[in-house]
């Protein structure tokens, strides 16, 4: 199985800040890489596939990156509604997913 | 509306069996490929099983291997998840969601629509 790994786990910021969150795979995963938002009691939510395309529908504030084994979800100002934990994950092989990185008030 | 709506999870005993439904509309439920994922409690979600669009091409996830069955029922617009010999491990909130496809017919496995989830818990 191939591993994935979020940093930070909890990340602390304010309205209005630039976040970055980094995701990392245990081998190459080209760009089959896709982002998703959870709020608590809800469903994850789609945000970004193939490591960089926006799905319809979502803020142009959210941005991502990357190839190969490493990759970042970028929010260029982060609004209150971003508040959330976010999940990466790998469908290269299969489908796994990181283990989560809650955004929270600073 | 574009929705899927699970049911079917409750209080179960070890070794016992439960049947996951979710219902699908406001989309053509048979020209996609379908999921289950899971998610533990404080856990990130878990790839359960996923099937083709005529039920004919189904993979698992190795700890469900032999234990768990996914199907569906177009005419009805239903997804099914039929779990036996349930562990505590498998306590999870269990969603239904859909593969956008490659476009091409074929599963992409990454997942665009996502019910609200089912809350199944085994214990004794």
């Amino acid at each position: 199985d191939i591993q994935m790994t979020q940093s930070p786990s909890t990340l602390s910021a304010s309205v209005g800040d630039r976040v970055t969150i980094t995701c990392r795979a245990g081998q190459s995963i080209s760009r089959w890489l896709a982002w998703y938002q959870q709020k608590p009691g809800q469903a994850p939510k789609l945000l970004i596939h193939t490591a960089s395309t926006l799905q319809t529908g979502v803020p142009s504030r959210f941005s991502g990156s990357g190839s190969g084994t490493e990759f970042t979800l970028t929010i260029s100002s982060l609004q209150p509604d971003d508040f959330a934990t976010y999940y990466c994950q790998q469908y290269n092989t299969y489908s796994v997913f990181g283990p989560g990185t809650k955004v929270e008030i600073k | 509306e574009v929705q899927l709506v699970e049911s079917g999870g409750e209080l179960v005993q070890p070794g016992g069996s439960l049947r996951l439904s979710c219902a699908a509309s406001g989309f053509t439920f048979n020209k996609y490929w379908m999921t289950w994922v899971r998610q533990a409690p404080g856990k990130g979600p878990e790839w359960v099983a996923n099937i083709d669009q005529d039920g004919s091409e189904k993979y698992y996830v190795d700890s469900v291997k032999g234990r768990f069955t996914i199907s569906r029922d177009n005419a009805k617009n239903s997804l099914y998840l039929q779990m036996n010999n349930l562990r505590v491990e498998d306590t999870a909130v269990y969603y239904c969601a859909r593969d956008p496809g490659d476009g091409s017919g074929y599963y992409i496995w990454y997942f665009d629509l996502w019910g609200r989830g089912t809350l199944v818990t085994v214990s004794s």
